[in-house]
C-alpha cells in the first residue's frame, strides 16, 4: 500500500476486554514496529519484528501484551484484560531494511487510540 | 538508561520568525537521531536523519545539528509558517543494541499564528 494502515482508528473497550490492534505495513518492509503513545508523551517503544521473527519484546509493559506477524506482513497487538492504564495511541512503523542498525527513515501509521473505561 | 529531554514543551510564534527547537540526550553512544513532526490525529512523519558521524542535515526551510559529545541537537526553522503548527519529536537510535529501537522525547508543541 501507499502507506502504513493500522485499524481500528479508534477502540473503546471495557475494563477486562480484550482487544487486537490490526497493522499493515508498506509493501515490501521487512522491519515492523510498535509503539504506544500516551497522552502528551513521546512515543514509547513495545516489540519489533524483522520478517515474522520477533526480535525485540523487551517494551511491552506485562504479559498481557502480546504481538505477532505470522507471515511476516500483517502485525497484530493483542492486549488482554485491558486495564485503564492501557489507554493511549499504539503507533505502528515500518521501514525497507532488515538490518538491525539501520539509517533508514521509519514510516508510522496513524495509530489506534485505544480507551480503556 | 537514555533519556530524551526536550525544551520548550511548548512555543507560539508568530508567522515569518525563526525558530529553535532543543532536544538533549543523556548517553552520547547514539547511531543517528531523528526529527520528527506530528499532526493531532496523526502519526509521525520523519524530517530530518541525522547518523553520528554527521554534523547537521537540511532539508528546505529545516535544519537539524548535531553535537554528540554534549548531547545536544537543535532543529532550526527558517522563515515560519502557519502550516509548521505540529508537534515536534526527537529520537535517538542507540548503538549498543542490535534492533532498532527508537527513544523519544515529549515533543515540542508549535504555534505559529498567522
Amino acid at each position: 500500500g501507499a502507506g502504513v494502515s493500522q485499524s481500528p482508528r479508534y477502540k473503546v473497550a471495557k475494563r477486562g476486554q480484550d482487544v487486537a490492534l490490526r497493522c499493515d505495513p508498506i509493501s515490501g518492509h521487512v522491519s515492523l514496529f510498535w509503539y504506544q503513545q500516551a497522552l502528551g508523551q513521546g512515543p514509547e517503544f513495545l516489540t519489533y519484528f524483522q520478517n515474522e521473527a520477533q526480535l525485540d519484546k523487551s517494551g511491552l509493559p506485562s504479559d498481557r501484551f502480546f504481538a505477532e506477524r505470522p507471515e511476516g506482513s500483517v502485525s497484530t497487538l493483542k492486549i488482554q484484560r485491558t486495564q485503564q492504564e492501557d489507554s493511549a495511541v499504539y503507533l505502528c512503523a515500518s521501514s525497507r531494511n532488515d538490518r538491525g542498525l539501520s539509517n533508514e527513515k521509519l514510516f508510522f501509521g496513524s495509530g489506534t487510540q485505544l480507551s480503556v473505561l | 538508561k537514555q533519556e530524551v529531554t526536550q525544551i520548550p514543551a511548548a512555543l507560539s510564534v508568530p508567522e515569518g520568525e525563526n525558530l529553535v527547537l532543543n532536544c538533549s540526550f543523556t548517553d552520547s553512544a547514539i547511531y543517528n537521531l531523528q526529527w520528527f513532526r506530528q499532526d493531532p490525529g496523526k502519526g509521525l512523519t520523519s524530517l530530518l536523519l541525522i547518523q553520528s558521524s554527521q554534523r547537521e542535515q537540511t532539508s528546505g526551510r529545516l535544519n537539524a545539528s548535531l553535537d554528540k559529545s554534549s548531547g545536544r541537537s537543535t532543529l532550526y526553522i527558517a522563515a515560519s509558517q502557519p502550516g509548521d503548527s505540529a508537534t515536534y519529536l526527537c529520537a535517538v537510535r542507540p548503538r549498543e543494541t542490535s534492533g532498532s529501537r527508537l527513544t523519544f522525547g515529549e515533543g515540542t508543541q508549535l504555534t505559529v499564528n498567522p
